[in-house]
């Protein structure tokens, strides 16, 4: 019972790098996010899909590239890494129906050097 | 005005005491009011969900919606090391294919033995 697999759980990144986290659910929910979480400023939306083809911007989505392809992949594309986005990134699965459930990855701790 | 407002203070406790927990909001459109739970170093999990407005108990834990005041509470009765960790209020606007949440900062609590 995977639910929601996010990777890589850590990650050290230079200045300028690029990289992606990928996510994955295998519950079959066509509502996904990314989140970025850092201290005192909770959860922060960066990208939704409301379904495979479909994707728009959350609060914070500068410096992030989002695409779904297939209803079970929502990879989060960093494009040029700064100092700025160390941070916790969670990927989310909303249940469909009322939409009060959301489940989600265990989190990668990006680091930004 | 952030949509919701959750003070992120740190919460310390003994042992068997009562933890209170509030949010407030500025969304009158919010339908369904939820709290989130976050152990250290893991992805949130919805502990419960209120809809609408008034009281709703899950053993140890009760969630309060006043939509008149737009304010949400979250109480938890003799509370446990265990209980230990950080609560985040959340809520939604339920939209056919569209279950973005807004989410509090959080507050972390710690019940000590």
């Amino acid at each position: 019972n995977a639910g929601v697999t996010q990777t890589p759980k850590f990650q050290v990144l230079k200045t300028g790098q690029s990289m992606t986290l990928q996510c994955a659910q295998d519950m079959n929910h066509e509502y996904m996010s990314w989140y970025r979480q850092d201290p005192g400023m909770g959860l922060r939306l960066i990208h939704y899909s409301v379904g495979a083809g479909i994707t728009d911007q959350g609060e914070v989505p500068n410096g992030y590239n989002v695409s779904r392809s297939t209803t079970e992949d929502f990879p989060l594309r960093l494009l040029s890494a700064a100092p700025s986005q160390t941070s916790v990134y969670f990927c989310a699965s909303t249940s469909p129906g009322t939409g009060t459930e959301a489940f989600f990855g265990q989190g990668t701790r990006l680091t930004v050097v | 005005q952030k949509e919701v407002e959750q003070d992120p203070g740190p919460l310390s406790v003994p042992e068997g005491a009562i933890v209170s927990l509030n949010c407030t909001y500025s969304n009158s459109a919010f339908q369904y009011f939820m709290w989130y739970r976050q152990y250290s170093r893991k992805g949130p999990e919805l502990l419960m969900y209120t809809y609408s407005s008034g009281n709703k108990e899950d053993g140890r834990f009760t969630a309060q919606v006043d939509k008149s005041s737009k304010y949400i509470s979250l109480f938890i009765r003799d509370s446990q090391p265990s209980d230990s960790a950080t609560y985040l209020c959340a809520m939604n606007r339920w939209a056919y294919g569209n279950n973005r949440l807004a989410f509090g900062k959080g507050n972390q609590v710690v019940v000590i033995p």
